[in-house]
């Protein structure tokens, strides 16, 4: 079993849609997770950090759900610039951490 | 805004050579990483490293690779004889500190291992 799973997508959706990810890690010793957004050829980039209270940054909002080692992020009023392909990060260990990406869901935002 | 800058962009390399990719962290971090992404792959955990010594490593990061902070900016990942499937975009990170703070990725670098 993959440590950090994601929904395979992709996701076509048009412009103003909502759109759902989800993720799910194996392991319980998990400390801080976060979302990532990577484009196509570049360094993944920090969307944001993920609390069991919940966050949200304007259009986007992440949960986590220890109990069931879940994490999500929900995109409202998807725009084109959205389309990118966005990655479930958990890390784990002391100190110098070790990270874990998910394989990413790829999502596509149509006009 | 400070940003991790890691060169060269693009490495051409033969197999069985020894490669050195670069990278300079922000400035007042302090814990660093190197990932590696196979094309159309997801992103590999390779190492982290504090305090002048290695904090964890995965399986990929086997006796061929090694890592070094030779002063107080450079932070670099050696592959000593490289093979076919090394060939992968290499990300370096850094991160100030705690438990939640952000890793900032560089722009990374592609390895072409021919």
């Amino acid at each position: 079993r993959k440590e950090v799973e994601q929904d395979p997508g992709p996701f076509n959706v048009p412009e103003g849609a909502t759109v759902a990810f989800n993720c799910t890690y194996s392991n319980s010793a998990s400390q801080s997770f976060f979302w990532y957004r990577q484009d196509c050829r570049k360094e993944p980039k920090l969307l944001m950090s993920v609390y069991s209270s919940g966050n949200e940054d304007g259009r986007f909002t992440a949960q986590l759900n220890r109990a069931s080692q879940y994490i999500s992020l929900l995109i409202r009023d998807s725009k084109l610039s959205d389309s990118a392909t966005y990655l479930c990060v958990v890390n784990r260990g002391t100190g110098g951490f070790k990270t874990i990406f998910g394989a990413g869901t790829r999502l596509f935002v149509k006009a | 805004e400070p940003e991790v800058t890691q060169t060269p962009s693009h490495q051409v390399t033969q197999m069985g050579q020894e490669v050195i990719l670069r990278c300079v962290p922000i400035s007042n971090h302090l814990y660093f990483y190197w990932y590696r992404q196979i094309l159309g792959q997801k992103v590999e955990f390779l190492v982290s490293f504090y305090n002048n010594e290695i904090s964890e490593k995965s399986e990929i990061f086997d006796d061929q690779f090694s890592v070094e902070r030779p002063d107080g900016s450079n932070f670099t990942l050696k592959i000593r004889s490289t093979k076919l499937e090394d060939s992968a975009m290499y990300f370096c990170a850094s991160r100030e500190r705690g438990d939640g703070d952000t890793q900032y990725f560089g722009p990374g670098t592609r390895l072409t291992v021919l």
